[in-house]
């Protein structure tokens, strides 16, 4: 049966359409965020990062927003494809401090 | 760069044993290395911070006597699950710090504690 409590918040969408994942962030302190991407049973892979002197980054398909005013993060993947599959997790950090804070994760399913 | 491998991919052991994890950075030198778990559906929870010559820091709840962890050299640290019990089993993930802020993961532990 179903696992309550351990949901994670999903986005479906086709094969070639624009995908955007979102993420609220709490501590104000934190001036460097990260995305990362994780397929099932492996671990976190770097995806693309952002410093709070910074509203947008550009990757390789992939864009990053930052929102400091309201403490908002997103990660945009263009033309999505099955192989972007997988849960996706933003992490913060403030400058200097050693770890990092993990958000719940959302999961990307891509239909062919 | 920035590759980070994890030994055992994959480990089933008996209740009561003791299991070791490699992490090791393989093509640069990092002075800290962390330590998560992660349950199935779950987000990464860290469970220590490790530094390269000094003793470990372990996050509340996190028991130092039941896993312990070595970082012995720039591109080692070792995680060991002491006398492992069922409930030990879980995901266990390592990333190590090449820069400033940035953790790069290894491809995690799956234990099996029966």
């Amino acid at each position: 049966g179903e696992n309550v409590g351990l949901h994670l918040p999903t986005l479906s969408v086709q094969e070639g359409d624009n995908s955007i994942i979102n993420c609220a962030y709490s501590n104000s302190a934190s001036d460097y965020f990260i995305w990362y991407k994780q397929e099932s049973g492996k671990g976190p892979q770097f995806i693309i990062d952002i410093r709070s002197n910074m509203d947008k980054r550009q990757g390789q398909r992939v864009t990053v927003l930052l929102n400091k005013t309201v403490k908002h993060l997103s990660l945009q993947i263009a033309a999505t494809q099955p192989g972007d599959s997988a849960v996706y997790f933003c992490a913060e950090t403030p400058s200097g401090f050693q770890k990092l804070v993990f958000g719940t994760g959302t999961r990307l399913l891509v239909s062919p | 760069g920035a590759v980070v491998s994890q030994h055992p991919s994959r480990v089933i052991c008996k209740s009561g044993t003791s299991v070791k994890i490699e992490c090791r950075s393989l093509d640069f030198q990092a002075t800290t290395m962390f330590w998560y778990r992660q349950f199935p559906k779950q987000s990464l929870m860290l469970m220590a911070t490790s530094n390269e010559g000094s003793k470990a820091t372990y996050e509340q709840g996190v028991e130092k006597d039941k896993f312990l962890i070595n970082h012995a050299s720039l591109t080692l640290s070792t995680l060991t699950v002491t006398s492992a019990h069922p409930e030990d089993s879980s995901f266990y993930i390592c990333s190590a710090r090449r820069d400033q802020e940035t953790q790069y993961f290894g491809p995690g532990t799956r234990l099996l504690v029966l």
